[in-house]
C-alpha cells in the first residue's frame, strides 16, 4: 500500500551542488506533479507530467528540471542549488482526467546552505 | 490568473465545537475542488473531492460545499476533536492539469 514514495526525506546541500529528488507511484496513474511548499504560501506547482513522455512547466519552474522516466517515476533535478530553493518538496500523482483525486508523497525537506 | 484564498489563517476552538473553514477562488472555471489535511512534517491526505457539477460531499463528520458561481467552498467539521488539529488546504483544478492551492488554515482543537 505504498502510494507515492519520495526519496530522500531530508537533504542538506551546499550552494551550487546538484541533486535529484526521486518519486515513484504504484497506482498506475498517468499524471504526476512536483510542488514546493513554503511557509505562508501554500503549495506551488514546479513541473507536471500529464502522461508518460510529456512534461510541462508549472508556476515556479526556474532552477529545476524534470524527467518522466517511465509511467511510475518522475524525478526533479536541481542543477545548481540556491538558498532560495530551501523548501519542502512534494510529489503527487493522479489518474488522467479532470475529476480525479491527487495523491501526495510524504515530502522531501531540502535545506540549501 | 486563478488565486485561492483561505480564511482564517489559523483557528483555535474547544473540543466539541462545530466549525467552518472557508476557501475562495477567483475564477469559477474549475474542474474540481479538493480539501486536504496536512499534519506537521507530513504529506497531504485527501479528505473530500467535489466535482464542478456537484454542490457538496460528505465523509463522516466532514461536509464540503461548493458554489462555483460565487467562487466559494466551505469545509464543515462537526463535533471537533483534538485529533482534528492539523492544517487544512483547499485546492482547485483549473485549466490543463494545474492544481492551485490555498495557503491553508491551521486548526487547533483544545481538549
Amino acid at each position: 500500500n505504498a502510494g507515492v514514495t519520495q526519496t530522500p526525506k531530508f537533504q542538506v546541500l551546499k550552494t551550487g551542488q546538484s541533486m535529484t529528488l526521486q518519486c515513484a507511484q504504484d497506482m498506475n496513474h498517468n499524471s504526476m506533479y512536483w510542488y514546493r511548499q513554503d511557509p505562508g504560501m501554500g503549495l506551488r506547482l514546479i513541473y507536471y507530467s500529464a502522461s508518460e513522455g510529456t512534461t510541462d512547466k508549472g508556476e515556479v519552474p526556474n532552477g529545476y528540471n524534470v524527467s518522466r522516466l517511465n509511467k511510475r517515476e518522475f524525478s526533479l533535478r536541481l542543477e545548481s542549488a540556491a538558498p532560495s530553493q530551501t523548501s519542502v518538496y512534494f510529489c503527487a500523482s493522479s489518474e488522467e482526467g479532470k475529476n480525479t483525486e491527487a495523491f501526495f508523497g510524504q515530502g522531501t525537506r531540502l535545506t540549501v546552505v | 490568473k486563478q488565486e485561492v484564498t483561505q480564511i482564517p489563517a489559523a483557528l483555535s476552538v474547544p473540543e466539541g465545537e462545530n466549525l467552518v473553514l472557508n476557501c475562495s477562488f477567483t475564477d469559477s472555471a474549475i474542474y474540481n475542488l479538493q480539501w486536504f489535511r496536512q499534519d506537521p512534517g507530513k504529506g497531504l491526505t485527501s479528505l473530500l473531492l467535489i466535482q464542478s457539477s456537484q454542490r457538496e460531499q460528505t465523509s463522516g463528520r466532514l461536509n464540503a460545499s461548493l458554489d462555483k458561481s460565487s467562487g466559494r467552498s466551505t469545509l464543515y467539521i462537526a463535533a471537533s476533536q483534538p485529533g482534528d488539529s492539523a492544517t487544512y488546504l483547499c485546492a482547485v483544478l483549473a485549466g490543463g492539469f494545474k492544481t492551485i492551492f490555498g495557503a491553508g488554515t491551521r486548526l487547533f482543537v483544545k481538549a
